[in-house]
């Protein structure tokens, strides 16, 4: 089955401690990408790579930090999280017609 | 500079059809994109357009002028299930980033 897997669903952190939530997708997409979905401010882009070792800053790329070291792997890193990194956190991949969205991940900083 | 524009919020009648519009400004166009997204799940994609023109999928159709910078998705023969926020995305031609609108929340009532 065609599916973008995220791992954890849901994290509870504190702050400071360093964390990493996967991505994985088997459709041999090029194109992947990081979002994060908050209240009243919608879907904001984190960073998006367009293949393997080529990785762009979206809109909110602050305090994260990513990888592209194979096609199908798309770790989101957070060195040392803040509470105003509490958020639903999406990854994605797709061609350039379509996109496919992962199952969220619910992270609290606390 | 970019920005997208969506209705926040509308109501529908069950069975009717529903016309959800999306205008915006972007440093070069690639395409546009619309997702539903149920509370609490992940986008799913709906519609690609890049082209002016229509595009019909079943009870969904999309629409664009790049001209106007101007889109819509139309709805048909509204279900129950059909509630939902509906994001209107524009990815640039230079980036590749791609930027959403806040998000309509689309409720069909019986």
């Amino acid at each position: 089955e065609a599916q973008v897997t995220q791992n954890p669903r849901y994290l509870i952190t504190v702050t400071g401690k360093k964390l990493t939530v996967t991505c994985s997708q088997n459709m041999n997409h090029e194109y992947m990408s990081w979002y994060r979905q908050d209240p009243g401010l919608g879907l904001r882009q984190i960073y998006y790579s367009m293949n393997v070792e080529v990785t762009d800053k979206g809109d909110v790329p602050e305090g994260y930090k990513v990888s592209r070291k194979e096609k199908r792997n798309f770790p989101l890193i957070l060195e040392s999280p803040s509470p105003n990194q509490t958020s639903l956190y999406f990854c994605a991949s797709g061609k350039s017609y379509e996109q496919y969205f992962g199952p969220g991940t619910r992270l609290t900083v606390t | 500079g970019q920005n997208i524009d969506q209705p926040t919020e509308m109501t529908a009648t069950e069975g009717a059809i529903v016309q959800i519009n999306c205008t915006y400004q972007t440093s070069g166009f690639n395409g546009l994109f619309w997702y539903q997204q149920h509370a609490g799940e992940a986008p799913t994609f709906l519609s690609y357009n890049v082209l002016d023109g229509l595009e019909e999928k079943g009870r969904f159709s999309s629409f664009l002028s790049r001209s106007k910078g101007y889109s819509y998705l139309l709805l048909k023969e509204l279900q129950m299930k059909d509630s939902a926020s509906y994001l209107c995305a524009v990815r640039e031609l230079n980036t590749g980033k791609l930027i959403f609108g806040q998000g309509t929340t689309l409720q069909v009532k019986p």
